[in-house]
């Protein structure tokens, strides 16, 4: 079953906004990681974020981790239009040999 | 380097036909992974090879689909006979090495369409 589950579903946001999603999740992991999905292609990774973490950067992108609430956030700063994708948050735990359960999604729509 | 290729990326079948499609994973990747992304949903995992080995292929409907890595670098996944409800994309993906919390490198996907 997938275990990370993302909210909101859907976002539209104005270009030069914020976009925030979160995602819950209900087992111990080891890792979180975010990707996400141009229309029609495939996944590409955007960043991992350990359990022994609780905030990571990358570019415009911020991610938090709050194990003991069992959920993370991404965040991406001053949204452009090449940021509309789905976002996806899949974990990851050593009990699993890694193996990733991924959400169903939260679409972004950034608004030029 | 080059990406994890996967061909065809379209493929319109009818029901009860076969259908194989193919993956080449980033050189060095040993592990190999096959998804399925039903429309509005993540992806699921069919299938995981280490190598040339089944790691896990637990949620693959072994009933119509089989996967195969023969010589441990690109691989094959084949269902016979379709249904409906495998219309779906699927993804191949690889990694180099689960311990570093296994980030994975994903193909762009065969879009299946079964009628």
């Amino acid at each position: 079953s997938q275990q990370g589950e993302e909210d909101p579903q859907a976002l539209s946001i104005q270009e030069g906004e914020n976009a925030t999603m979160n995602c819950s999740y209900k087992t111990s992991i080891n890792n979180l990681q975010w990707y996400r999905q141009n229309s029609g292609r495939g996944l590409v990774h955007l960043i991992l974020i350990r359990s022994n973490e609780r905030e990571k950067h990358s570019g415009r992108l911020r991610v938090t981790l709050d194990t003991s609430k069992k959920s993370s956030s991404l965040l991406i700063t001053a949204s452009r239009a090449a940021d509309t994708a789905s976002y996806f948050c899949a974990t990851a735990f050593l009990g699993n040999d890694y193996k990733l359960s991924f959400g169903a999604g939260t679409t972004v729509t950034v608004r030029a | 380097e080059a990406g994890v290729a996967q061909s065809p990326r379209y493929k319109i079948i009818e029901k009860r036909q076969s259908v194989a499609f193919w993956c080449n994973p980033i050189s060095g990747h040993a592990t190999l992974y096959w998804y399925q992304q039903i429309l509005g949903q993540g992806p699921k995992l069919l299938i995981q090879f280490q190598n040339n080995g089944v790691v896990d292929d637990s949620q693959l409907p072994k009933d119509r689909f089989s996967a195969e890595r023969l010589k441990g670098v690109d691989s094959t996944l084949k269902i016979q006979p379709a249904k409906l409800e495998d219309s779906a994309v699927y993804l191949c993906a690889s990694s180099f090495s689960v311990e570093f919390g296994n980030e994975q490198f994903f193909g762009p996907g065969t879009r299946l369409t079964v009628l």
